[in-house]
């Protein structure tokens, strides 16, 4: 079973239109960190955010922000007037208190920003 | 501002050679990790490392594979004899804090691995 899920493979918006980039995850530990990724064209990974299971405060950074949500277990990233330069993959990941500190990786968003 | 370095960059290798890739991990940092991404695929974990030793690692992590860290700043992963199907991008990375205080992994670039 997927620990990570990015149901949306491929979104595609106009540049300057928000976007939503969903993650569902899955876990049975109370302790947990989840995190995001950005891989642009390049091939680099980038990080973007931690989140740990005890915080749900959501988090805006500049154009990003991150909705955490434990009753649903999901914690969403969502790009505001996105630019040609948000163009990336975008994966979520989830690192488990029982299983130390491998990463699981989601499969991975491809958002296009079309100018 | 430090980063994780690997090298090279890209490698194309002829199936059953052996191949090893590089990287330089973060100075302070204390564990260390490869993963890997098949084209178009997720990220993998292949393994951890930590205090000198296999920490945990992935059913993908077979006896073909063997990680070290030599000399205290380079950490390696050697494929012995590699199939088509190790061709994938493959991507170090280190992190300064374990659980419970776990960090964010600081990723490489990664080595492109081209098996024919």
């Amino acid at each position: 079973a997927q620990k990570v899920t990015q149901a949306q493979t491929e979104i595609s918006v106009v540049e300057k239109e928000d976007v939503t980039l969903d993650c569902v995850y899955e876990t049975r530990d109370t302790t947990y960190y989840l995190f995001w990724y950005k891989q642009p064209p390049s091939g680099e990974l980038v990080f973007l955010i931690r989140r740990n299971s005890f915080d749900e405060q959501n988090e805006i950074s500049g154009r990003y922000s991150w909705n955490f949500q434990k009753s649903t277990s999901s914690f969403n990233f969502t790009i505001t007037a996105s630019q040609v330069v948000d163009s990336a993959v975008y994966f979520c990941a989830l690192s488990e208190s029982h299983t130390g500190n491998q990463f699981y990786f989601g499969t991975g968003t491809s958002l296009t920003v079309i100018p | 501002e430090p980063e994780v370095t690997q090298t090279p960059s890209h490698q194309v290798t002829q199936m059953g050679q052996e191949v090893i890739l590089r990287c330089v991990p973060i100075s302070n940092h204390l564990y260390f990790y490869w993963y890997r991404q098949i084209l178009g695929q997720k990220v993998e974990f292949l393994v951890s490392f930590y205090n000198n030793e296999i920490s945990e690692k992935s059913e993908i992590f077979d006896d073909q594979f063997s990680v070290e860290r030599p000399d205290g700043s380079n950490f390696t992963l050697k494929i012995r004899s590699t199939k088509l199907e190790d061709s994938a991008m493959y991507f170090c990375a280190s992190q300064l804090g374990r659980y419970p205080n776990t960090g964010e992994l600081f990723f490489g670039e990664g080595s492109r691995l081209t098996v024919l």
